[in-house]
């Protein structure tokens, strides 16, 4: 979706270095939902953002919904093998009751 | 597990056959929805089934066309197939707005 930019397209880190991802919409975020695919495979929910200057954790992946910028951004710390994949922003957007989705950010870990 | 259920995982299709795609869901949801994953583009909606009994179009419809037969199935059938068909296809299913998406494993079609 247009609507949903995500950047980087692509990005390779070293074992244990940290890494983070944006996502920023043309349009105010209602919703703002994180995803990972490996490839292959379906999406698996990550974590779900509503409200501005929210900030979820699971393990070492942390989210964050600006809502006046209207961006989300996904930080891992200390990167695993287990964390490369495909991620994906989905979104709640104004008078759609339908998830939009950014066009997603390919991340390899390399040891 | 409970979940979404797709078949087939891999289809192999001529230019100009029909298949359909299946799709269930045992999580009680009330909407469905076919999308397709094409590199570099994310997530495109084909159709989506906001309720039973009602289907809508979404982004990228033409060539397609749905039926949600009950509440746990929503099945996408392509009537011809084209070489522009060729990508992977992902059923969800939700329970609303707000409420995030459960996805499917996958359809690898490929069209030939």
């Amino acid at each position: 979706s247009q609507e949903l930019e995500q950047s980087p397209q692509s990005l390779i880190v070293q074992e244990g270095k940290n890494l983070t991802i944006n996502c920023t919409s043309s349009k105010t975020l209602y919703g703002l939902y994180w995803y990972k695919q490996k490839y292959g495979e379906g999406l698996i929910f990550l974590m779900m953002l509503q409200k501005g200057g929210e900030e979820k954790s699971h393990e070492k992946i942390t989210a964050k919904l600006d809502e006046k910028k209207q961006q989300s951004s996904l930080h891992i710390t200390a990167s695993q093998p287990s964390h490369a994949g495909i991620y994906l922003c989905g979104a709640d957007l104004p008078n759609d009751y339908k998830l939009s989705f950014g066009a997603g950010t390919t991340v390899t870990v390399r040891a | 597990n409970a979940g979404v259920t797709q078949t087939p995982k891999f289809q192999v299709l001529k230019t100009g056959q029909s298949m359909t795609l299946q799709c269930a869901q045992d999580m009680n949801h009330n909407s469905m929805y076919w999308y397709r994953q094409d590199p570099g583009m994310g997530l495109r909606l084909i159709y989506y089934s906001a309720s039973e009994g009602t289907t809508d179009k979404g982004e990228v419809p033409n060539g397609y066309n749905v039926s949600r037969l009950n509440k746990r199935e929503f099945s996408l059938r392509l009537e011809s197939a084209a070489p522009s068909q060729t990508s992977v296809y992902f059923c969800a299913s939700s329970d609303g707005a707000n409420y995030g998406y459960t996805f499917g494993s996958g359809t690898r079609l490929t069209v030939v």
